[in-house]
């Protein structure tokens, strides 16, 4: 299974929501990652777990909780959010490390508004 | 930090003939991946580049990483209305921490 899935496909929320993204892979990689992509822009690093452990944030403001509650298992937590982080919300896992090629969920398109 | 440009932003080609896209890094890579995204889709894995003048081919496609390894390239033979999409370059540095992506080459093929 190569496969990295993520819910919900899509997500309205108001400026005031608190909703969740939520990813998950059984591929046994222990690095898993968020990044946000804006239209016709690249993938834009958000967070590395690495082996359940936040290894990089990218000075991503704080209305962005992450979460790697076991090593399948990667969660993003939104409040507050600002029409500007409307995306797309891609989840990838990696074998261990970044070294390693990439597989990415379907992603989950926001709008915020 | 490590900046990774890519060349051209958009190409639009008739189907047969030829595509290349370019990626510079600021820095010296570890390695380079390429990544394809279709429209609508997500980044797909394509390859690997790792040695210092490396050469690999998959098929019409033709990556190159070059000797410095600061540069690579991807070079698609006789492409198909199949080829559509973005291709990424992402750059790890040498620390191997993350990688970078370039800005992506938009590729559109004619019938």
């Amino acid at each position: 299974d190569t496969e990295v899935t993520q819910t919900p496909k899509h997500l309205v929320m108001g400026m005031t929501n608190k909703k969740s993204l939520k990813c998950e892979q059984h591929m046994g990689h222990r690095a898993m990652y968020w990044y946000k992509q804006k239209a016709k822009k690249p993938p834009e690093l958000m967070f590395v777990y690495s082996y359940e452990k936040l290894s990089i944030n990218e000075s991503v403001p704080s209305r962005f909780s992450p979460e790697c509650p076991n090593s399948s298992l990667l969660n993003l937590h939104l409040h507050a959010l600002q029409p500007e982080d409307s995306a797309l919300y891609l989840c990838a896992s990696s074998q261990d490390r970044p070294t390693t090629e990439q597989y990415f969920g379907p992603g989950t398109r926001l709008t915020v508004t | 930090g490590q900046q990774v440009m890519q060349i051209p932003q958009y190409q639009h080609v008739q189907e047969g003939e030829d595509f290349t896209t370019y990626c510079n890094s600021s820095t010296t890579l570890s390695n380079i991946q390429w990544y394809k995204q279709r429209p609508g889709g997500h980044p797909v894995f394509l390859i690997q580049l790792v040695k210092s003048g490396e050469v690999k081919k998959q098929k019409r496609l033709t990556f190159q990483f070059g000797e410095a390894k600061k540069n690579s390239s991807l070079h698609i033979t006789a492409t198909q209305t199949t080829d559509v999409g973005t291709y990424f370059c992402a750059g790890l540095g040498t620390s191997g921490s993350r990688l970078t992506f370039g800005e992506g080459t938009q590729l559109t093929v004619n019938p």
